[in-house]
């Protein structure tokens, strides 16, 4: 495979539920993205996780915890959500080098569509 | 803090005909890129163009380009051609150029282009 995988496409769990989102990426980058895409609001960064280090938390609710065990896969795990946390949610990978590397361009899966009732 | 700003909710444009999706920025980053992202249906965000902001020349890629004013502070994505499977959202998104750091990427809410046959 190549680029970035998301599973599952799809997920609909309970408020008191446990689940987890997988995110892939075989394009050899160093940085890992989560993103939440809520209907009519720009896309939200989440976290960043850079050589497996995370780098960025965007204030993010505790039910919301990523894990990074290598530059290749990340995971969202959810736990005690609520119905407005129902959303797509994105991941992406890059690398970030600064502005003496150039851009640093995201290339994203195809997310997850949680829905939480 | 960065802000994109994109007004137009929806566009349609005929198939064959050139579209103009306007976006503008704010940032007090000395250095910073612009990308625009398309979002069709499917929900995976795909990297169109992209410019920078040390750029002399605007971008462009294919029947993509990037019409870039920088005093006014505006990166308007231009769509030659127009074919159906345009249609989608389009999103604008910047992130500073600082070295070292994670240049995460802020988004605009995106326009939805409607390509008519």
């Amino acid at each position: 495979e190549t680029g970035v995988t998301q599973t599952p496409r799809h997920l609909v769990m309970g408020m008191t539920n446990k689940k987890s989102l997988k995110c892939e990426q075989h394009l050899g980058h160093n940085a890992m993205y989560w993103y939440k895409q809520s209907a009519k609001k720009p896309l939200e960064l989440m976290f960043v996780y850079n050589f497996k280090e995370q780098t960025e938390n965007n204030s993010v609710p505790s039910r919301f915890s990523p894990e990074c065990p290598n530059s290749s896969h990340l995971f969202l795990h959810l736990h005690t959500l609520q119905p407005e946390d129902s959303a797509l949610y994105l991941c992406a990978s890059g690398n970030p080098g600064g502005y003496l590397s150039g851009a640093n361009v995201l290339t994203f899966g195809a997310g997850s569509r949680l829905t939480v009732l | 803090a960065q802000k994109i700003t994109q007004t137009q909710p929806g566009m349609f444009v005929q198939e064959k005909e050139a579209v103009t999706l306007d976006c503008t920025y704010d940032t007090s980053d000395p250095s910073y890129g612009l990308f625009w992202y398309k979002q069709p249906s499917s929900g995976e965000m795909i990297f169109l163009i992209y410019q920078g902001s040390y750029d002399q020349q605007n971008a462009t890629e294919g029947r993509y380009s990037l019409n870039f004013q920088k005093a006014r502070k505006s990166a308007n994505l231009v769509i030659s051609a127009s074919q159906l499977g345009d249609s989608a959202m389009y999103f604008c998104a910047m992130s500073p150029l600082t070295q070292g750091g994670s240049e995460k990427l802020v988004f605009g809410k995106g326009t939805k282009l409607t390509v008519n046959p």
